[in-house]
């Protein structure tokens, strides 16, 4: 079974510095898709960004960035220029491709950013 | 606003007791997936339809049921509540079936079981 591991619950960044959250994860598959959610207080879940494991190019939206290692399992979401809004929960999440498996997105723990003005 | 609604937005009730959880999916999506989130057992998936049809199951108790109808919108049922059933309960929707389209997520309906 896939498992994705988020070994940062609380990490914390001044306004306008950068911050890098860290998610590894387990699979035997080679086709599957990484994601990052956001949840702030509000509870809604956002999506920040994904990224196909078949492309080498890291995905990148306005100020989040992703750092992609295939061959280490390694999937970290990089925010520059921190905001008071980035303060959320976030989640980092996967999905295989293989038609057996449906479309179920598996979790991480989450890591819980805190900005300090 | 992802587009996605789920209803009632909270909803309290007592142990044994059943309930029923209702979301629509964005427009022109098929698929719909049901998470649940607790703080003991984090999010987990819980069910897939496409299309009316189930696709996927995960995690999801007996007591619990779940279905998509004709015009698309899907009803998830809890059964013989008991305390632990405790937890925000999310609706996510995709245009397909695939893990290549990303799914959107509801508000989510919080739970209390007293």
């Amino acid at each position: 079974a896939q498992t994705v591991t988020q070994s940062q619950p609380e990490m914390s960044v001044q306004e306008a510095e950068t911050v890098t959250l860290s998610c590894t994860y387990d699979t035997s598959e080679s086709d599957y898709y990484l994601f990052w959610y956001k949840q702030p207080p509000s509870r809604q879940m956002i999506l920040v960004i994904r990224q196909e494991a078949y492309k080498q190019q890291n995905a990148t939206e306005n100020r989040f960035s992703v750092n992609f290692q295939k061959a280490a399992k390694s999937f970290s979401l990089k925010i520059s220029d921190s905001q008071l809004g980035d303060a959320a929960m976030y989640f980092c999440a996967y999905v295989d491709l293989k038609e057996t498996s449906g479309s179920r997105l598996t979790f991480g723990e989450g890591t819980q950013l805190t900005v300090n003005p | 606003d992802s587009g996605v609604t789920q209803t009632p937005k909270h909803l309290i009730t007592a142990t044994g007791q059943r309930v029923t959880l209702r979301c629509s999916p964005r427009s022109g999506d098929l698929s719909v997936y049901w998470y649940q989130q607790s703080l003991d057992q984090g999010l987990q998936f819980l069910i897939q339809y496409y299309n009316g049809e189930e696709r996927a199951k995960g995690n999801i108790l007996e007591r619990f049921s779940a279905q998509q109808f004709p015009d698309l919108h899907s009803e998830l049922n809890l059964s013989s509540l008991e305390l632990g059933d405790s937890a925000l309960y999310f609706c996510a929707s995709s245009v397909g079936p695939e893990g290549a389209d990303t799914q959107y997520f509801g508000p989510g309906t919080r739970l209390t079981v007293l």
